[in-house]
């Protein structure tokens, strides 16, 4: 079984430009995570869909934002880049609708802002 | 503010030997807490997890220990080995019926062989 994909696998991008990244999640995976792991730094929630809705969202600018396809699958879209937008971006799915879950991650998107 | 850490940025261990990766927590009312391994260019893959009304849970080569009355958590390792070699976070699922876990800042375990 294929596990969650990312891509791109490196990114670099000037600051004030936007970015896109992507995610599909594991095969019967409602639920997509994405989180921003800057160096030295434990992952920060970013946001969470799930079928389809933006349930949660971290404490981040309105510049970050994203949103889940009908395939589940996700984009996030981080707009005027700023130089401590680099970082690793995560992207996790799971199954929805349970308290207790398992996350599975995919290999990240290295981001580096110049 | 409720915030999850680790005692220890670096462990360095020889193989063979256990290791014990430390974690606090400071949310009492956290009732899932996960421990989190990331090798160099990889995402995080789950080790193991353990639930509130526990005090001890055993895995494969793992065990992690639940101590609520100081809110911490330690994740063993039994003769570790290089492979072992990686970051390990731990991370508490938010209370009031979030789903979204907070992560530690995470220990890097350095086996030497």
């Amino acid at each position: 079984e294929a596990g969650v994909t990312q891509s791109p696998t490196h990114l670099i991008k000037t600051r004030g430009q936007q970015v896109t990244l992507r995610c599909s999640p594991i095969s019967g995976h409602t639920s997509v995570y994405w989180y921003q792991q800057a160096l030295g730094l434990g992952l920060q929630f970013l946001l969470w869909y799930d079928e389809g809705e933006e349930r949660n969202r971290g404490n981040f600018p309105p510049r970050f934002s994203g949103r889940q396809f009908p395939n589940y699958s996700s984009e996030l879209n981080v707009n005027a880049l700023e130089l401590e937008d680099s970082a690793l971006y995560l992207c996790a799915s799971s199954l929805a609708g349970q308290a207790h879950y398992e996350q599975y991650f995919g290999p990240g998107t290295r981001l580096t802002v110049t | 503010g409720e915030s999850v850490g680790l005692h220890l940025p670096t462990l360095s261990v020889q193989e063979g030997d256990n290791s014990i990766i430390n974690c606090a927590y400071s949310n009492s009312a956290s009732d899932y807490f996960i421990w989190y391994k990331q090798e160099s260019g990889k995402g995080p893959q789950f080790i193991i997890d353990i639930r509130s009304n526990m005090d001890k849970r055993q895995g494969q080569r793992v065990t992690v220990l639940l101590n609520k009355t100081v809110k911490h958590l330690s994740l063993q390792i039994a003769a570790t080995q290089p492979g072992d070699s990686a970051v390990y976070f731990c991370a508490e699922k938010g209370s009031g019926g979030s789903y979204i876990p907070t992560f530690g800042r995470g220990t890097s375990l350095i086996v030497h062989p």
